[in-house]
């Protein structure tokens, strides 16, 4: 089945640790997404891709770092420097061609 | 201004009810209209898509665009209670050129049984 798989689904992180949340895809899709969903503020948008090898800062992207090393995986370290890290994390990807963006299930991590 | 506002809710409407959910918009430049359904600590799920102005139907699902008015609107028939859930309106192609999307905050929907 196509998809778009992430894990953890629950992460905790400690203080002061960085911690990496996977993506990946079989979608054969070109752009990849991260996104932070906290209540009542909605999708906000943390980095993109719209290439291999080559990414772009959204809104928020201080705190955050992400690679594109293959096509079908995006992942998301969430660095020491971001103070407040806890919220639900959503990978999605599209087809530049096509625009709809299709999202995987999220990774919620804690601060503990 | 926010460039995408949408209605927090809750919404509750009995089952079998039609319900209505919006968005508006600010940004006449955007070409691409979506609406997903996120159910509680999952990933939103795409529902409708559309391009310009127009209607789409999609089984109990309807969606309108208007961008004259900059509007868009999902309409529900005959709704049931396995939909309620957080719908997200989310729009793209704006004139940077790139495919980002702006998504609304989400209306949160009951339906009661």
């Amino acid at each position: 089945d196509g998809g778009i798989t992430q894990s953890p689904k629950y992460l905790f992180r400690k203080e002061g640790q960085n911690v990496t949340l996977s993506c990946e895809q079989n979608l054969n899709h070109d752009a990849m997404y991260w996104y932070r969903q906290d209540p009542g503020q909605g999708l906000r948008l943390i980095y993109y891709s719209q290439i291999v090898n080559d990414f772009q800062k959204g809104d928020i992207a201080e705190g955050y770092s992400v690679s594109r090393e293959k096509k079908e995986s995006f992942p998301l370290t969430v660095t020491s420097a971001q103070k407040n890290p806890t919220a639900f994390y959503l990978c999605a990807s599209s087809n530049v061609k096509y625009t709809e963006a299709f999202f995987g299930q999220g990774t919620r991590l804690t601060v503990v | 201004q926010k460039e995408v506002e949408q209605d927090p809710g809750p919404l509750s409407v009995p089952e079998g009810a039609i319900v209505s959910l919006n968005c508006t918009y600010s940004n006449s430049a955007f070409q691409y209209f979506m609406w997903y359904r996120q159910y509680s600590r999952k990933g939103p799920e795409l529902l409708m898509y559309t391009y310009s102005s127009g209607n789409k139907e999609d089984g109990r699902f309807t969606a309108q665009v208007d961008k004259s008015s900059k509007y868009i609107s999902l309409f529900i028939r005959d709704s049931q209670p396995s939909d309620s859930a957080t719908y997200l309106c989310a729009m793209s192609g704006d004139t940077s050129g790139t495919y980002k999307y702006i998504f609304g905050t989400g209306t949160r929907l009951k339906v009661l049984a």
